[in-house]
Order: structure tokens, then sequence, then C-alpha cells
């Protein structure tokens, strides 16, 4: 069964910050990765999806590195804004169906004006 | 596109009556997944769909919940009749194949 690991919980940081969050999964043999941002009381936004092939994707301030034979996956927040405060979620896909994803319980950051 | 869209976004019912949550996919996704959400058990997967026809429900908690799409463009997801562990944020979800999977703004259920 594919269980997804998300460390730390809570993090809070000064602005302007480098941040490194981190989820590891059990199962290697996936096909890709997800983040996700949630704010409070709404629904989750994808943030960057890296494929099995990729070690790396990057979106603006944000870079997400994939390590399957470690199963394990990083989200660097480079020049934190409180903007960025928000839950963090990785989700990767199930063992019986690569459709299906599979969601840590995420990291609550809170950047500090 | 407007995303995916549901509706209610909030619905507070008594216990034993009938709640009906409705979602509209993003365009072209011939994916389509309800998920729930609690403090306690975080982010699940109740039943997602392929083309419209249900792939796996294994997820879905009890026969109280039964889920339906009729067409490419709209689901629903029903309780019936709700109790108050029934209380959570439910969210439809879209994709395209293996792509990015994309997600409402989710209906709150309250259930007293």
């Amino acid at each position: 069964k594919q269980e997804v690991t998300q460390i730390p919980a809570a993090l809070s940081v000064p602005e302007g910050e480098n941040l490194v969050l981190n989820c590891s999964f059990t199962d290697s043999a996936i096909y890709n990765l997800q983040w996700f941002r949630q704010d409070p009381g709404k629904g989750l936004t994808s943030l960057l999806l890296i494929q099995s092939s990729q070690r790396e994707q990057t979106s603006g301030r944000l870079n997400a590195s994939l390590d399957k034979s470690s199963g394990r996956s990083t989200l660097y927040i480079a020049a934190s804004q409180p903007g960025d405060s928000a839950t963090y979620l990785c989700a990767v896909p199930s063992m019986d169906s690569s459709y299906k994803l599979i969601f840590g319980s995420g990291t609550r950051l809170l950047v500090r004006p | 596109d407007a995303g995916v869209i549901q509706s209610p976004r909030h619905e507070v019912t008594e216990m034993g009556q009938e709640v009906t949550l409705r979602c509209k996919p993003i365009s072209g996704h011939d994916y389509l997944f309800w998920y729930r959400q609690t403090m306690m058990r975080g982010l699940e997967l109740l039943i997602y769909f392929n083309n419209n026809v249900p792939i796996d429900d294994s997820g879905m908690p009890e026969d109280r919940f039964s889920a339906k799409m009729p067409n490419a463009s709209f689901s629903t997801l029903k309780i019936q009749p709700s109790e108050p562990r029934d209380s959570a944020v439910y969210f439809c979800a879209s994709r395209q194949g293996l792509g990015e999977l994309f997600f409402g703004e989710g209906s709150r259920l309250t259930v007293l």
C-alpha cells in the first residue's frame, strides 16, 4: 500500500528565508508526483507536476525535485513571502492504479512578515 | 476555462436528510474524482470515473453514499441518509489522462 509522509507537519519562518518541504513515499514505482497548495477554506491548487523521468521541475520561486530510488521529493521555496503561507501537499499514484492519487497530510507553512 | 465547479459551497442539514453534491469538471478532462477531507483522516479518495464510467468506488464508505456521472460535464455525489460523521469537505477533481489534477473549491457539509 502506497503511503505518503510529509515532514515537518508545520513550519514557521521569517519572510525572505529559503525553505525546503519534504515528501516521502513507500512505493517508488510511480509515474509522476504532484505538489499542491491549499489555502484555508479553499480547494487544492496545483503547483508542480513532476514526471518520473524528470529530476526537477521549476515554476517561479518554486523548485520540486524527485528521487524515485529513495522515495523522496522536495519542494524548495526561494525568498519566501507572507503570501506563501498555506498548507502544501504532495500526492503520488497508488500502487493499484496510476490514476488514483494518494495524498500526504501536508506541511502547514507560516511566513512571518 | 472556469475550472472545476462545485455546488453547493456550503450545506447544513439534519441527520437523516438526503444530500446531493454537484460537480462540473473541466471540459475535455476524461477522469473525474470525488475526495473527502477531514482533519482526522486528511484527503480520501471516494470514487473516480473514466469517460463517465465508475472505475473504482472502493473508497465509498457505505451504501449510503452513491455517485453518478450521467455525462461528461456533470457528476453528483449523494448521501442518503446523512449522518453527523459525514460532516467534511467534499472535493471534486478532474484531469486529462495522467496529467495534472485540478480541484474544485469544495462543498463543506455539516450534518447536525
